[in-house]
């Protein structure tokens, strides 16, 4: 089955541009969903069709996909970010959808 | 406003069975697929069930095959997943989630319930 690899914790001083990274086997031909898990809360998307931003998610937040690996980018990092991230895509051979393990983002 | 209200977990023996609903509110109900996804405590989300629009077409996660079943009942607007054969590692906080049909071969979870905790023990 299809593989999604993050890495489990990025760290990073408020002001300045976090870079989360879901890995895969030619991911790029794929679509990436990412979404944020915050505390005690369940997830939200965040990021849908490896670019696009959902109503109300702020411009800072950006995501791109290419080659092997899809990344979400947010800059100008706040405190509220802090949080879980997940990446998501469907894989059609299995017909699973597919998590990546997540990565914590900090928020020094 | 889209709501997503799960409910029926609880703890359970392992081997026993249980069944969680999904209250759904504020959309077309019968033109969305829905999903079961759960966290076990500390770990990430794993995608378990998926069902679309009239019920007739489904998929699991390999671990859960034989042992649990996704429905709906588009007239009540309410997602279940029945699930048999309890183990310990099907532990976690499961989240019902609306899939978006962005374009015909792009969807997404627009949309989660709070979760509802389901615990196997003896």
């Amino acid at each position: 089955s299809y593989v999604l690899t993050q890495p489990p914790s990025v760290s990073v001083a408020p002001g300045q541009t976090a870079t989360i990274t879901c890995g895969g086997n030619n991911i790029g031909i794929r679509s990436v969903h990412w979404y944020q898990q915050r505390p005690g809360q369940a997830p939200a998307l965040v990021v849908y069709d490896d670019s696009d931003r959902p109503s109300g998610i702020p411009e800072r937040v950006s995501g791109s996909n290419s080659g092997n690996t899809a990344t979400l980018t947010i800059s100008r990092v706040e405190a509220g970010d802090e949080a879980d991230y997940y990446c998501q895509v469907w894989d059609s051979s299995s017909e699973n959808w597919v998590f990546g393990g997540g990565t914590q983002l900090t928020v020094l | 406003e889209v709501q997503l209200v799960e409910s029926g977990g609880g703890l359970v023996q392992p081997g026993g069975s249980l069944r969680l609903s999904c209250d759904a509110s504020g959309f077309t109900f019968n033109r969305f697929w829905m999903n079961w996804v759960r966290q076990a405590p500390g770990k990430g989300l794993e995608w378990v069930a998926s069902i679309n629009q009239d019920g007739g077409e489904n998929y699991y996660v390999d671990s859960v095959k034989g042992r649990f079943t996704i429905s709906r009942d588009n007239a009540k607007k309410s997602l279940y997943l029945q699930m048999n054969s309890l183990r310990a590692e099907d532990t976690a906080v499961y989240y019902c989630a609306r899939e978006f049909v962005d374009t015909s071969v792009i969807t997404y979870f627009d949309s989660w319930g709070q979760g509802t905790l389901v615990t196997v023990s003896s």
